[in-house]
């Protein structure tokens, strides 16, 4: 089976530009989730969605920042305009009801 | 709210060396526990689980008891490899089963 497919897996911008980061979750799973990881913060929970409704946002840093979920098989997490304290690994995670989360291997992003 | 609580890193061990990472954590209700584990450069694995009191969670040679009267999930393996070098996070999942809260990661490295 095919796990949660996200891209790109490194991006390198400049400050002010707009990125994009893509998320695919498992087939069949209906909530997915966004995090953010960093060596001050550890592992932040950004975003989740419950089939394709986003239930809770509160962890998401600032305006900058937004997701959608148009579908059930596709995400976005959209940060315009980026700074370089937005550099970090997101990752994205999707899971069937009570059943435990299934992480992708993250984007790395750097924000020069 | 949940919190966990993880001991800090790196712990760095023998290859054949007994290892114990520590989990605390605080919770309403009955929450269920996990371990996760993340490899350089990928995403968080789930490792093993405990849905209720006294259950033990085992894989890969790893186990952890869920332990109600101690708030306490401590991650325990009999000989480690080097294999086993990685960050390992403790999780709690609320009520609904949905969202997880982790601690902040203890990274292993284990010399041959």
């Amino acid at each position: 089976d095919a796990g949660v497919i996200q891209s790109p897996r490194h991006e390198v911008t400049e400050m002010g530009q707009e990125v994009t980061l893509r998320c695919k979750p498992i087939s069949g799973h209906d909530y997915l989730f966004w995090y953010r990881q960093t060596m001050m913060r550890g592992l932040e929970l950004l975003i989740y969605f419950n089939n394709n409704v986003p239930i809770d946002d509160s962890g998401m840093p600032e305006d900058r920042f937004s997701a959608k979920m148009p579908n059930a098989s596709f995400s976005t997490l959209k940060i315009q305009p980026s700074e370089p304290r937005d550099s970090a690994v997101y990752f994205c995670a999707s899971s069937s009801g009570l059943g435990p989360q299934h992480f992708g291997d993250g984007t790395r992003l750097s924000i020069l | 709210g949940d919190s966990v609580t993880q001991m800090e890193g790196p712990v760095t061990l023998s290859e054949e060396a007994f290892l114990t990472i520590n989990c605390t954590y605080t919770a309403t209700g009955y929450p269920s526990l996990f371990w996760y584990v993340q490899y350089p450069g990928e995403g968080l694995q789930l490792l093993l689980k405990a849905t209720k009191a006294d259950d033990k969670g085992s894989n890969k040679g790893f186990e952890a008891t869920y332990r109600k009267e101690t708030t306490s999930f401590h991650l325990e393996k009999g000989s480690v490899q080097v294999s086993d070098s990685a960050v390992y996070f403790c999780a709690l999942s609320d009520r609904a089963g949905n969202m997880l809260t982790f601690g902040g990661g203890t990274r292993l490295m284990v010399k041959p």
